[in-house]
This record gives structure tokens, sequence and C-alpha cells, in this order.
């Protein structure tokens, strides 16, 4: 069975840094790219981030570029979210998601229970 | 990255059909099959509906279909029941030099 396990979500000040990680199991990690996707409050689904399975290529949304950096490590089945210079904006439930295809084509099959994240002073 | 445009709501009746469109441009919907759509319901994770605009995971019933023509993918619901209410998200790949996505700004459908 797929498992996607996020955490490392909380209440942080603007400003400030924040990482998140994604315990992955039930699938062999390394053959697949991954995403993270949010949702504000209220609102829809917003894609973040992308990597593929073997961190060739990268993606950001215009909103986080040059603040949040994704990464991974296949040899602990594990998708991270580093955000930077977090902004009210950012406030969201972060979601890790999986994707069908190596290379990563935006076909997400199986997602998380997501770890929330609120930007407040 | 403009997102993709969903109606904002549609509505039906239980046993009728009704159909979500989602508009995109050449850079994504009309220049990739990787078109997906995911259903939501409050307080949950998305679940994938159909993939590849037109093939349904295991798992979901085929009264889901998706097609596309053009920039406009479309998912159809047909012998709508209750538990369809939910939010309907459409997404697409987006980029032949990184790696990126978009969503539609989702579809609340109501079941009367």
């Amino acid at each position: 069975e797929v498992q996607l396990v996020e955490s490392g979500g909380g209440l942080v000040q603007p400003g400030r840094s924040l990482r998140l990680s994604c315990a992955a199991s039930g699938f062999t990690f390394d053959d697949y790219a991954m995403h993270w996707v949010r949702q504000a409050p209220g609102k829809g689904l917003e894609w973040v981030s992308g990597i593929s399975w073997n961190s060739g290529s990268i993606g950001y949304a215009d909103s986080v570029k040059g603040r949040f950096t994704i990464s991974r490590d296949n040899a602990k089945n594990s998708l991270y979210l580093q955000m930077n210079s977090l902004r009210a904006e950012d406030t969201a439930l972060y979601y890790c998601a999986k994707d069908m295809a190596s290379s990563g084509w935006f076909l997400v099959d199986y997602w998380g229970q997501g770890t929330l994240v609120t930007v407040s002073s | 990255q403009s997102a993709l445009t969903q109606p904002a709501s549609v509505s039906g009746s239980p046993g009728q059909s009704i159909t979500i469109s989602c508009t995109g441009t050449s850079s994504d919907v009309g220049g990739y099959n990787y078109v997906s759509w995911y259903q939501q319901h409050p307080g949950k994770a998305p679940k994938l509906m159909i993939y590849e605009v037109s093939n349904r995971p295991s798992g979901v019933s085929n009264r889901f279909s998706g097609s596309k023509s053009g920039n406009t993918a479309s998912l159809t619901i047909s012998g709508l029941q209750a538990e369809d209410e939910a939010d309907y998200y459409c997404s697409s790949y987006t980029s032949s030099s990184t790696l990126e996505g978009v969503f539609g700004g989702g579809t609340k459908l109501t079941v009367l």
C-alpha cells in the first residue's frame, strides 16, 4: 500500500524558515517523480514544486521560486521542501504527491494527508 | 503559470450527466496529453479520477470519463450520485524544459 506521510508543519513567523519532510513507502521511491502541492484554507489546489526521480529536473511555481528548495533522498525514501522567507500567503496545507512517471508529467496518483503551515506573527 | 479555467460551480440531479470544462493554452492542456482530474471531498486529500486525458485508474467508476479538444479538457460524470458531490480540479503538465504543473481553480459539483 502506497503511503506518503508529511511532517514538519507548524506555526512560524513571517520571514522565518521551515523544512517539510515526506516519508514514502509501499512503492519503489526512486522510480518516480514527486511533487509538493498546497491548499490555502478554503481555496483551491496550487502546485508548488516538483522533482524528477534522480533530481535531474526540478521546477517551482513562480510564487515560491527563489525562496523554496525541493530535494529528495532516495536512500531514505524521503522528499523535502525547504521553505525560506516565509510569507503570510504561504499559509496552507502542504501535500506530498507521487507522480505516475519518473520524469514527472504531473500525473499524481497518490497524495499524503498534508501538513499545515501557518505563517503569522 | 496561469491557472487553468474551470467553472466555479455546476449542478445536476441524481441520474443526470454533467460536464466540467477545463480551458488552458497550447502550452499546457493543448500541448500535452498529461491532463488529470481530481475529486476532493471536504477535509480529505484529492483523489485521482482521470489521467492522461481519458484514462481511469483502477477502482474509479466508469461513470467518470474525460476528453480533450484543442486547449479545453472535459470531465463528464454520468448517472450522478449523491456521493459525487465534491470539488473537482483539473491539472496539466505545462513545460518541456523544467518540471512544472498547473491546476484549474476547481469546480464545486452540487447534486440536487
